[in-house]
Order: structure tokens, then sequence, then C-alpha cells
């Protein structure tokens, strides 16, 4: 079965540029989606075919996808970005996988 | 605005069946795919089922293959999620969630429906 692998956690200060991997195989391949969880709350979409963001969603969100890893990159993170982030992939035999999540502390 | 909103969650003794519903107003429900994602408690989103359009296709996470069964109504707007044999690793809440085409994420979700499995 097909397996996506998130840290665990990632912590920045507010200002700074956090960094959230995904990996898979060949994961550049298929399209990764990029979702936040505040809690309590439902998932947001942050991120949708790599690199698109929704309308909405601040300009500070980005993404890439290459190789075996897809990036979510949060520029100038702020204290609001304090969530969970999960991506997500489809896989033909396994159908939707989400990664584990990585939660986002702000410090 | 686009809703979705989830009912018929609850506590359900082992062996137990409960029917999840997913209501959607104010989207052209009939013309995308439908899924359900559970998240157990402090833990993270997996996926669950999902269904086509038309009802005709049908996808399952292997836990659940033959215990669950996802099924839609357009004319009411409706998704379902009919859950057997519950077991203590199905407690979760349970979201429902619009697909988008491919690769365009999913936009729109319920609320949660918490969902416990207990003696």
């Amino acid at each position: 079965s097909y397996e996506l692998t998130q840290p665990p956690s990632v912590s920045v200060s507010p200002g700074q540029t956090a960094i959230i991997t995904c990996s898979g195989d060949k994961l550049g391949e298929r399209y990764t989606c990029w979702y936040q969880q505040k809690p309590g709350q439902s998932p947001v979409l942050v991120i949708y075919q790599d690199t698109k963001r929704p309308s909405g969603i601040p300009e500070r969100f980005s993404g890439s996808n290459s190789g075996n890893t897809a990036t979510l990159t949060i520029s100038g993170t702020q204290a609001m970005d304090d969530a969970d982030y999960f991506c997500q992939a489809w896989d033909s035999s396994t159908a939707w996988v989400f990664g584990g999540g990585t939660k986002l502390t702000v410090l | 605005e686009v809703q979705l909103v989830e009912s018929g969650g609850g506590l359900v003794q082992p062996g137990g069946s409960l029917r999840l519903s997913c209501e959607a107003s104010a989207v052209t429900f009939s013309s995308y795919w439908m899924s359900w994602v559970r998240q157990a408690p402090g833990k993270g989103l997996e996926w669950v089922a999902n269904i086509k359009e038309d009802g005709r296709e049908k996808n399952y996470v292997d836990s659940v293959k033959g215990r669950f069964t996802i099924s839609r109504d357009n004319a009411k707007n409706s998704l379902y999620l009919q859950m057997n044999s519950l077991r203590a690793e199905d407690t979760a809440v349970y979201y429902c969630a619009r697909e988008g085409n491919t690769g365009d994420g999913w936009d729109y979700w319920g609320q949660g429906t918490l969902v416990t499995v207990s003696s």
C-alpha cells in the first residue's frame, strides 16, 4: 500500500519560514494537496495540484513537488498558522492517502 | 454558501451498526465524487470510502471492506455511510467531503460527526 510520511512536528518563530515535507514513492509523479486543520475544526484546503492556492488562502502559503517529496512552505509565518497540516495524494491501488500530519508550532 | 452537514453519529456497542448521513446544500452534489474521512481522537486523517457521481463506483479502505457501505441519493443531495460490525478502532470523527477534479483537492468538508464504539 502507498504511504505518505510527514515529520510529526515543526517549530518556527513568527515571521520566519516554515517548511513541511511529505515523502512518498515517486510522489512527484502524482498531484499532492495540503490541508490545514485547527483544533476542533474541519480541514481546510490550502494547496492543490502541488502548487496552487485556493481563493482566500494567503500568498504566504506555497507548495512544490518533485522526486519523492512534496513541500509546503509558509513564508512569514503568523501565529494564526499554528495548526496541523496534512498532505494527500491518490494512488491507484490504495486510493486516497493522507500523510500522518505535521503539527506546526509558531513559537 | 456550500454546506455539508453530517448526522447520525453517537455511541454504539461493539458489533453494532450506525448509519451516517451527509446533506449538501448550495452545491451541485450530483457532479462530484464524494468521500468519507475519519479522524480518531488525537490522530490524523484516514480516508474511509468514496463514491462516484452516479453511485456506480465505490472504493473502500481495506480496514472497512465488507463492514461499511457508502451510498448516495442525488435527488436528496445526500451521502450515506452504513457502518456494521463496528469495532472500538472505528471510534472517530467522521467527515464527508466533496472531491474536486483530478488534483484539485477537496474544497468542501462537513463539520464532522463523532462515532464512539464502546461497551
